[in-house]
């Protein structure tokens, strides 16, 4: 198993482009999450799926920001019109469902780093 | 939000021992997790506690109190390896919620 894998690790684009980044989380892992981390913060979290299904999304979330995980595999994130502020490191975790609480431990990416110019 | 609380920055020296504290709020709680992160990379789990006391992991432990909203991160013979940011992660339903994170120094 090669962990995580995010594609790609850096994007440089122009205001107003859409981008969309891509996570394979780990293969036994039925949830998968993502997160955006500016330069001296921690993760924020954006949205998860546990297989297919998309449970729980950040109110900070946009409109323009859509993520899917069609057939409970890879996930993609997609953000529409970027914007400046958008420039940041999405992150994407996995994790196996545990019925013992608390005992939820998210595996991470590498990351893919968005510029907007 | 989540009113999670650690100190921005640490200094050690290598070989000696480090605390990194976090407070959080304790509502709707359910494990607090500790990650590492070096600069450019992503963040790796270290530990976890769900009940309180203190959880040992070779040169790391980790200590939670659920009543005060409090764990503790004790890292043992600092090694210059371990400047990195330290990031405290209440767990809450089927998500963690980061801190900024403790930007830890090791100097000789």
């Amino acid at each position: 198993d090669t962990g995580v894998s995010q594609d790609p690790r850096h994007k440089i684009t122009k205001r107003g482009q859409n981008v969309t980044f891509r996570c394979d989380p780990i293969s036994e892992h039925n949830r998968l999450y993502w997160y955006r981390q500016t330069l001296g913060q921690g993760p924020e979290f954006l949205t998860y799926f546990q297989n297919e299904a998309q449970l729980e999304k950040s109110r900070l979330l946009s409109d323009r920001f859509s993520a899917e995980r069609p057939k409970g595999s890879f996930s993609t994130l997609e953000i529409q019109r970027t914007e400046q502020g958008d420039s940041a490191m999405y992150l994407c975790a996995s994790s196996l469902e545990i019925a013992r609480a608390g005992a939820n431990v998210l595996t991470f990416g590498a990351g893919s780093r968005l510029t907007v110019l | 939000g989540q009113n999670i609380d650690q100190p921005t920055e640490m200094t050690a020296t290598e070989g000696a021992i480090v605390q990194i504290n976090c407070t959080y709020q304790t509502s709707g709680f359910n494990g607090l997790f500790w990650y590492q992160q070096h600069a450019g990379e992503a963040p790796t789990f270290l530990s976890y506690n769900v009940l309180d006391g203190l959880e040992e992991k070779g040169r790391f432990s980790s200590f939670l109190s659920r009543s005060k909203g409090y764990s503790y991160l004790l890292l043992k013979e600092l090694q210059m390896k371990d400047s990195a940011s330290y990031l405290c992660a209440p767990g809450r339903g089927n998500k963690l919620t980061f801190g900024t994170g403790t930007q830890l120094k090791v100097e000789l």
